[in-house]
């Protein structure tokens, strides 16, 4: 049972505008998120993170956004630029246990020049 | 810069073969961690270790073992290779923050593309 679920298997966006990736996940006790990244014959490269004391952290041009309620998160990119695409995968974790560590099934953005 | 290195990129082997897929990591991590990447579903764990010689069943255990008797390098063991096996094996690592549990990130090797004939 996918506990974390990246809904849209792809994304493109123009250089320069907004991306946005979204993530839900049904367990309530998950309080860790994480977003990854990956390339092309290359491993996941860790992005930014969130816990569930805040909604929003901010690194530069990402920006990951919490909400609880809704069991949503969202990473936003701002500018969008060609290097950026890639294959973003959402995970979380709970009670600071990240031996258990639930991965969504990737986003594969496409920034377009 | 952690560093996780993950013997071979591609690995052919044929069914019945007992395969070794090896990993190395180079930041003293307590945590490792055996994932195979399939599309559609995301990584999969299959096990993990917290220190030296001990493991544990992640959610796709079957079919797998692992072995870890140093704590630099895990291996993950196919004992009797099936084409359902073929998939991206990634191997990870973490550290343990003292003091209340872990939030530490992961950090992965470039994976293995492991294809059973």
């Amino acid at each position: 049972d996918q506990q974390v679920k990246q809904n849209s298997p792809s994304l493109s966006v123009q250089e320069g505008r907004i991306s946005i990736l979204n993530c839900d996940y049904t367990n309530s006790m998950f309080d860790y998120f994480l977003w990854y990244k990956k390339y092309p014959a290359e491993g996941p490269t860790f992005l930014i993170s969130i816990s569930s004391i805040k909604d929003k952290n901010e690194d530069g041009r990402f920006t990951v956004f919490l909400n609880k309620s809704a069991k949503h998160l969202s990473l936003h990119i701002v500018p969008s630029q060609p290097g950026d695409s890639a294959v973003y995968f959402c995970a979380a974790s709970a009670f600071g246990n990240n031996n258990d560590m639930r991965f969504g099934a990737g986003t594969r953005l496409t920034v377009k020049p | 810069d952690v560093k996780v290195t993950q013997s071979s990129r591609y690995l052919v082997k044929r069914t019945g073969e007992k395969v070794f897929l090896e990993c190395v990591q180079d930041m003293d991590h307590e945590n490792m961690f055996w994932y195979r990447q399939d599309p559609g579903l995301g990584l999969r764990l299959i096990y993990f270790s917290y220190d030296v010689k001990m493991k544990e069943k992640g959610d796709i255990p079957e079919g797998y073992s692992v072995s870890r008797e140093k704590k630099e390098r895990f291996s993950l063991i196919l004992e009797s290779a099936s084409t359902n096996q073929t998939s991206m094996y990634l191997c990870a690592s973490s550290s343990y923050e003292q003091g209340g549990g872990s939030n530490q990130p992961q950090h992965f090797g470039d994976g293995t593309r492991l294809s059973i004939l």
